[in-house]
């Protein structure tokens, strides 16, 4: 199966700009995905980029996507304390399955803001 | 309505006891996902429901028994459960392309 990996801990200054990670084994994932999750609290879906795509800008937010070294990142720009949260990248496959698959997840990036 | 509505948010039960998990939303989504997510660790998945039938059990003990009475809700009956099933459960639902996977604040799950 998929296996998508993350560095567990990203530190960085207020202000600064943060670039958070990933990388997966299977290229015929389709859509790539950036979840955001604050302690206790669900899923929050921050942006996702089609696999025929190399980059997507939204506001503070910038996916990358390199499909020859199967890697993904999420850069935040301007990094702010409402920031710190564990960020997830996930994979689907949606083609596969009948039209319905699930997502894999990364292990998680813990965002630490430092004043 | 672009939401995932999870009810209850917060259940504790005991190891006898038989509880439902609600899950509903009204995007016209067709697919809907249960996923368990243990503390600082990623979601898993546990059912997928594709037109209301189940497309995907990932081998999951049936003491969880999930059902989807229409294409707007969702439920995860519970029955007999351990405490090492105590964890925040998450529903999902999607358009069966699979763009844009919205998640519910979840239900976490105490088993005393």
């Amino acid at each position: 199966g998929e296996d998508v990996e993350q560095s567990l801990f990203l530190s960085v200054r207020e202000g600064d700009s943060s670039v958070i990670n990933c990388t997966y084994t299977d290229s015929s994932s389709t859509y790539l995905y950036w979840y955001k999750q604050e302690p206790g609290a669900g899923l929050q879906l921050l942006t996702y980029i089609f696999s025929n795509m190399d980059m997507k800008q939204d506001q503070r937010l910038t996916v990358l996507l390199n499909k020859k070294d199967k890697h993904l990142s999420l850069r935040i720009a301007d990094t702010q304390t409402g920031d710190s949260a564990i960020y997830f990248c996930a994979l689907s496959d949606p083609y596969s399955g009948g039209g319905a698959d699930g997502l894999t997840f990364g292990k998680g990036t813990h965002l630490i803001i430092q004043p | 309505d672009t939401e995932v509505t999870q009810t209850p948010k917060h259940l504790v039960m005991g190891m006898t006891n038989k509880k439902s998990l609600k899950c509903e939303q009204h995007m016209g989504h067709r697919a809907m996902y249960w996923y368990k997510q243990k503390a600082k660790k990623p979601p898993e998945l546990m059912f997928v429901y594709s037109y209301e039938k189940l497309s995907i059990n990932e081998s999951v003990p049936s003491r969880f028994s999930p059902e989807c009475p229409n294409s707007s809700l969702l439920n995860l009956h519970l029955h007999a459960l351990q405490p090492e099933d105590s964890a925040l459960y998450l529903c999902a639902s999607s358009p069966t392309g699979g763009r844009g996977y919205t998640f519910g604040s979840g239900t976490r799950l105490t088993v005393v």
